[in-house]
């Protein structure tokens, strides 16, 4: 059955970089594609980018210049990292290959 | 980027109700495949999103077929045949025809 857990470090301070997990099971990353979607309190959903089972990345726009997205697939695991942030990257991050959804990870920008 | 116009923003309906929410994209969201990628989705309060409907008008397994999906190019509909209280929430449009993906701004369903 697939699982996705998020994992990360929940607090992060302005300015600093924001490392992510998402650790699968259930299903090969070499078959499926895996997305970053991002979900700031009260407000809606914002596609952030993903990896294709091919290993090829794609980044939103407004992202793209402080984003990396990678994987290993000997641990299939899912990695995001994104620069510079700021508070209005507080939000829940979720991994997921769309078909199924995790429970995210909060992530607060604070000082 | 394309951009996905949802309408209404709030949807008020009571237990019983037929109900749609329209999404209409900035361009056409059929691929060279020849498939249509556009999804629609259900967050429940408190939950995490969940697919109800893929490429246009493909129930995902386990959602009850109350709910259908209808459309083509740019404009699309998801339609709740009959509401009930468990299908309360927010409702997304979701584009996967053209990188960077995208969602609309979300319709809320709520009880009248």
């Amino acid at each position: 059955q697939v699982q996705l857990k998020e994992s990360g470090p929940g607090l992060v301070q302005p300015s600093q970089t924001l490392s992510l997990t998402c650790t699968v099971s259930g299903f090969s990353l070499t078959s499926y594609d895996v997305h970053w979607v991002r979900q700031p309190p009260g407000k809606g959903l914002e596609w952030m980018g993903g990896i294709w089972g091919d290993g090829s990345t794609a980044y939103n726009s407004a992202l793209k210049s402080r984003l990396s997205i990678s994987r290993d697939t000997s641990k299939s695991q899912v990695f995001l990292k994104m620069n510079s942030l700021q508070t209005e990257d507080t939000a829940i991050y979720f991994c997921t290959p769309l078909g199924f959804w995790g429970p995210g990870t909060m992530v607060t920008v604070s000082s | 980027d394309v951009v996905l116009t949802q309408t209404p923003p709030t949807l008020s309906a009571t237990i019983g109700q037929s109900v749609s929410i329209s999404c209409r994209s900035s361009q056409s969201l059929l691929d060279s495949d020849g498939d249509t990628y556009l999804n629609w989705l259900l967050q429940r309060p408190g939950q995490s999103p969940q697919l109800l409907i893929y490429s246009v008008s493909n129930l995902e397994s386990g959602v009850p077929n109350r709910f259908s999906g209808s459309g083509s190019e740019t404009d699309f509909t998801l339609k709740i045949s009959g509401v009930e209280a468990e299908d309360l929430g927010v409702y997304y449009c979701m584009q996967a025809t053209h990188a960077p993906y995208t969602f609309g701004a979300g319709t809320k369903l709520e009880l009248k």
